[in-house]
């Protein structure tokens, strides 16, 4: 089975502009989770989708935002950037709806950085 | 905020010796997950262990857990070179009207460094 996969790798941005980032879990899998990572504040929770409903967020400003569609691909957009949204920012899937069973698996990572 | 918190920040030992990392915890989970990182890269998945148990292997893995203590710790024995990463706990916690809070919240890591 093909892991998580998260396009693009890399991406630099200028401060203002927004991004978009996306997310394939593995197949089969309905729940799609994203982190930021950065060096000051570790890894992070944004916000998680089941079934296209966000079920939970983090504490972010409402610039970042989320959806997910019908095949449970997930798409991740920041709007205004600022110098502190460099980070690398990873998705990770699983298989059902969380509890004791419940594997995370994490994409290699969009790294953004912020210009 | 972190709900974990690794322990020590950073570890260096040489090949062969094994390597014992430290996670602790402050609310009532559904599991406890370690990962590895290679710089800078996606997280890889090593081990889950669920709230009821109390120890699990997987290969040269051993983690426990202590839900009365709040705390965990992950074994690598015989370490390696290819070792060399860090390593995160993360915790699904356990919200006060039960099922998930559908999150996995990391600590800080510990950076583990293998001696050839």
């Amino acid at each position: 089975k093909a892991g998580v996969t998260q396009t693009p790798r890399y991406l630099i941005k200028t401060r203002g502009q927004q991004v978009t980032l996306s997310c394939s879990p593995i197949s089969g899998h309905r729940s799609v989770s994203w982190y930021q990572q950065t060096p000051g504040q570790g890894l992070q929770f944004l916000f998680e989708y089941f079934s296209e409903t966000q079920r939970n967020k983090g504490n972010f400003p409402g610039r970042f935002s989320g959806r997910q569609f019908s095949n449970s691909r997930s798409e991740m957009n920041v709007s205004t950037l600022e110098l502190g949204d460099s980070a690398l920012y990873l998705c990770a899937s699983r298989f059902t709806s969380g509890g004791a069973l419940d594997t995370q698996y994490f994409g290699p990572g969009t790294r953004l950085t912020v210009l | 905020s972190q709900q974990g918190e690794e322990d020590p920040q950073a570890l260096s030992i040489q090949e062969g010796e094994n390597a014992t990392m430290n996670c602790s915890y402050k609310t009532s989970i559904n599991n406890l997950q370690w990962y590895r990182q290679n710089s800078g890269r996606g997280l890889v998945h090593l081990i889950l262990i669920r709230s009821n148990e109390r120890e699990k292997h997987s290969g040269r893995l051993r983690v426990t857990l202590d839900t009365s203590k709040k705390s965990s710790s992950l074994l690598i024995t015989a370490s390696r070179a290819a070792d060399t990463a860090s390593y995160f706990c993360a915790t699904d916690q356990l919200p006060n009207s039960g099922g998930s809070n559908y999150k996995l919240t990391f600590g800080k890591g510990t950076l583990l460094t293998v001696n050839p």
